[in-house]
């Protein structure tokens, strides 16, 4: 069975950090890219950023472009987020998700929530 | 960016009602490059449609796809009391990935 958890999330004040972990099981990791894609309260799906299958190849979206690292240890089979400079405008659900080799997500973890508040 | 803008925002319909969702992008989605997703409240998104047209793993044959170019579809053809919840349209064909707005589909 096909399981990604999600770990990391929690309060943090403005300019802080967080780091995220996504632990996944049950199918190859160092096959397949990964995305983040976060969910701020009641509204919808925002793509974050995405890393190929060994890491060579890396995107961001604007807005998170410059503070967000993505990252993956394929020995562990564990995707990270290592989140800096944080912004109220970053609260959200964050999920990682397994990608299909065109780009839609597969499979998603069941999100860990990032609150940036003073 | 492609903007993807889902009608309607809300879709009040009773069990066993056919469902119509629509999905229409800024400019023309690459290679018919568009899934839909299925989210329901504390939960995560489900793969539901990609390629705009094929099932994903699962799915129930009542949930279909159309479309192409910057006008896509997704019909559920008789909704069933778990289809309820949020629907999601994502175009994957230029990057950045964007979504739509959601729509959601309540119990009349």
């Amino acid at each position: 069975e096909v399981q990604l958890v999600e770990s990391g999330g929690g309060l943090v004040q403005p300019g802080g950090s967080l780091r995220l972990s996504c632990a996944i099981s049950g199918f190859t990791f160092s096959s397949y890219w990964m995305h983040w894609v976060r969910q701020a309260p009641g509204k919808g799906l925002v793509w974050v950023s995405r890393i190929n299958n060994d890491g060579s190849s890396i995107t961001y979206a604007d807005s998170v472009k410059g503070r967000f690292t993505i990252s993956r240890d394929n020995a562990k089979n564990t995707l990270y987020l290592q989140m800096n400079s944080l912004r109220a405008e970053d609260t959200a659900v964050y999920y990682c998700a397994r990608v299909s080799p065109l780009g839609y997500q597969l499979n998603w973890g069941q999100g860990t929530l990032v609150t940036v508040s003073s | 960016e492609i903007v993807l803008t889902q009608s309607p925002a809300t879709l009040s319909l009773s069990p066993g009602e056919r469902a119509t969702l629509s999905c229409g992008a800024s400019q023309s989605v690459r290679g018919r490059y568009l899934a839909w997703y299925q989210q329901k409240p504390g939960l995560a998104p489900r793969l539901l449609i990609y390629d705009a047209s094929s099932r994903a793993t699962g799915i129930p044959d009542r949930f279909s796809g159309s479309g192409s170019g910057t006008d896509f579809t997704l019909t559920i053809s008789r909704l069933e009391p778990e289809d309820f919840a949020v629907y999601y349209c994502q175009q994957y064909g230029t990057s950045p990935q964007t979504f739509g707005q959601g729509t959601k589909v309540e119990i009349k």
